[in-house]
């Protein structure tokens, strides 16, 4: 089944407890990125990354890291959780970059930072 | 700034009748816009995609339209049910034509 994975579902963590959030897909997708959801706030991308290797920033990428080694792979670090990092986190992937490209979602991974 | 603007307050509407969601967008200049309906705690899910040729797009019972100078799509479930009680949410690529951004949504409410 095409899909994109996400663990953990749900996270409590202290501040400043490094973490890793890891996102898979199996559909041979080039463009992945993240994205944290707020009340009020919606879906504001983090980071994303066009390729192996390749990575940039989005609307919101201050406290996190990312890293794209392999193709179906792309998982958000956090080196030192504070709690405006609380949220639920989605990864996304598609099959490219264009401005048509349907983004195919994960189930969200819900963090709580203590 | 750029900015994605759908109606915050929830749409309660009978089961039956046809719901209209709005979506208004500033200083984009999008080729594509993308409509999701997203359920409670899960991902979205992708559902339509109009070109800005494309006036109109249907897929079963919903419409979307697509207005570049008004710079606003308009997204309609006819016949509503229950089972369409979600928040729906447009999106447009930048005009670096890398990064997707979403609006707020809407959420929708049917009534049996």
């Amino acid at each position: 089944e095409a899909q994109v994975t996400q663990n953990p579902r749900y996270l409590i963590t202290v501040t400043g407890k490094k973490l890793t959030v890891t996102c898979s897909q199996n559909m041979n997708h080039e463009y992945m990125s993240w994205y944290r959801q707020d009340p009020g706030l919606g879906l504001r991308q983090i980071y994303y990354s066009m390729n192996v290797e390749v990575t940039d920033k989005g609307d919101v990428p201050e406290g996190y890291k990312v890293s794209r080694k392999e193709k179906r792979n792309f998982p958000l670090i956090l080196e030192s959780p504070s709690p405006n990092q609380t949220s639920l986190y989605f990864c996304a992937s598609s099959l490219g970059g264009g401005a048509w490209e349907t983004q195919y979602f994960g189930p969200g991974t819900r963090l709580l930072v203590l | 700034s750029q900015k994605i603007e759908q109606n915050s307050e929830a749409l309660n509407i009978q089961e039956g009748k046809t719901a209209t969601l709005t979506c208004n967008y500033t200083n984009y200049s999008p080729a594509y816009l993308q409509w999701y309906r997203q359920d409670p705690g899960r991902g979205p899910v992708f559902l339509l995609l109009i070109r800005e040729n494309e006036k109109e797009k249907r897929k079963e019972r919903l419409k979307v339209t697509f207005d570049t100078t008004l710079k606003q799509s308009l997204f309609h479930i006819t016949a509503s049910q229950p089972a369409d009680s979600a928040t729906y949410l447009c999106a447009l690529y930048n005009n670096a034509g890398n990064m997707l951004t979403f609006g707020g949504g809407t959420r929708l409410m049917v009534k049996p």
